[in-house]
């Protein structure tokens, strides 16, 4: 199946740093990549979608100065949490579709944010 | 309001019976929906999809029934393993792109 490989998987930080999440599709072009938020014993929460070539796609509620995704190609989507608090830490999750099967979502492994 | 239910938040059964765990939905019509298995710090992996118009769907020791009438989808793990342990997540497709998750039933499977 396709492979979406996100990193890191960790990262720890200190308030007011900002940290860049990546999600590349590895075996297949995805023109749309979503972004999750997941805290723990909760559901995935979906924050944006993020279209190759424009500009994402935000849920109500999520601050797009805060959450700043970019989505320069079809096999790459970054997440950059901007001058990041302790509230923003949480397992923030990527998916895509592939092109081939559009019913099935491929995550990524998630990233594991502490802030500090 | 538009919520999705997983009954249990945790269900624990012993290795060789089989789990059963729900997914309620309110105000929505999903096309499809989907259900994903979720072990601790790792993403979600697709399982199985069963559409509005199907009622059963099985592999291998999975089955999912989906009962628009009702709004409820079952997932049934049979022969249960401890490998089996994990959380699962149901998910609708509630238009063309949008994905919606329950918050998971977290199984475990004693020995």
């Amino acid at each position: 199946g396709a492979v979406v490989s996100q990193h890191p998987s960790r990262v720890i930080c200190k308030s007011g740093t900002s940290v860049k999440i990546e999600c590349r599709s590895l075996d297949f072009q995805a023109t749309t990549m979503f972004w999750y938020r997941q805290f723990p014993k909760q559901s995935l929460m979906l924050m944006a979608t993020s279209n190759e070539g424009s500009k994402a796609t935000y849920e109500q509620g999520v601050e797009k100065d805060k959450f700043l995704i970019n989505h320069a190609s079809l096999t790459l989507s970054t997440l950059t949490v901007t001058s990041a608090h302790p509230e923003d830490s949480s397992f923030y999750i990527c998916s895509a579709r592939d092109g081939g099967n559009q019913e099935k979502l491929f995550f990524g492994s998630g990233t594991q944010l502490s802030v500090l | 309001s538009q919520k999705i239910e997983q009954n249990s938040e945790a269900l624990n059964i012993q290795e060789g019976k089989t789990a059963t765990l729900t997914c309620n939905y309110t105000n929505y019509s999903p096309a499809y929906l989907q259900w994903y298995r979720q072990d601790p710090g790792r993403g979600p992996v697709f399982l199985l999809l069963i559409r509005e118009n199907e009622k059963e769907k099985r592999k291998e020791r999975l089955k999912v029934t989906f009962d628009t009438t009702l709004k409820q989808s079952l997932f049934h793990i049979t022969a249960s393993q401890p490998a089996d342990s994990a959380t699962y997540l149901c998910a609708l497709l509630i238009n063309n792109n949008d994905m919606r998750f329950g918050a998971g039933t977290r199984l475990t499977v004693k020995p």
